[in-house]
């Protein structure tokens, strides 16, 4: 148990929706990231919040937001939902840019 | 672009068996780290080993060791004793400052 928190684990919605998932890091990380894990594009860094404030952003769609809460935790939002948006999310916690990160098990998304 | 190959899509061991798998990166940075993380089937990311890029001594963790070579950017992971358990995904990522960047990953099978 690496101390990440993921919900909810799975989640099935139609095209065009909007989704919400929800990270909560390690006790006392300040930094979380969230990758998205397709089957045929590996894992790709969608951007990184520190203590509340953006800290990096990669291959994030623009139909893709996240934010980080005073209490840490932070959310993914993904909006008008495309089949190909259908992957596992992680997200993974830090104490700070350099350190290793730890991995929450991750939301499967699947959208129909 | 800063990318981390892993020029072995799948590998085979016995049990009790020796296996390295291979990693070399590209990075423009000075300090940064580089770990090695496993993927079961339950497709949660564990972190396996670490390896700060200014330290020369390789990081060991109990039956997982690495050969970081600086100076050629590869960073190698070797599994002694193999046992059926070793059997995931392992992904190669360099972090420095915010984002992993990952490698596309070996595909480790251990059988008896």
């Amino acid at each position: 148990d690496s101390g990440v928190t993921q919900t909810p684990k799975h989640l099935i919605t139609a095209t065009g929706q909007r989704v919400t998932l929800r990270c909560s890091p390690r006790s006392g990380d300040l930094s979380v990231y969230w990758y998205q894990q397709s089957l045929d594009q590996g894992l790709q860094f969608l951007i990184q919040y520190y203590n509340g404030e953006e800290r990096a952003k990669g291959n994030i769609l623009e139909r893709f937001s996240a934010q980080q809460f005073p209490d840490l935790h932070s959310e993914l939002n993904l909006s008008s939902l495309e089949l190909g948006d259908s992957a596992l999310y992680f997200c993974a916690s830090s104490a700070s840019d350099n350190y290793e990160q730890y991995f929450g098990p991750g939301t499967r998304l699947t959208v129909t | 672009a800063q990318t981390v190959t892993q020029s072995q899509p799948e590998m085979s061991v016995q049990e009790a068996e020796t296996v390295t798998l291979s990693c070399t990166y590209d990075t423009s940075e000075n300090n940064y780290y580089l770990f090695w993380y496993k993927q079961p089937p339950s497709r949660q990311m564990i972190l396996v080993i670490r390896q700060e890029a200014y330290k020369q001594q390789n990081a060991t963790e109990n039956r997982f060791s690495v050969n970081f070579q600086k100076a050629a950017k590869s960073f190698s992971l070797k599994i002694s004793d193999s046992q059926l358990g070793d059997t995931a995904m392992y992904f190669c990522a360099r972090g420095g400052f915010q984002k992993l960047v990952f490698g596309t990953g070996t595909r480790l099978l251990v059988s008896p």
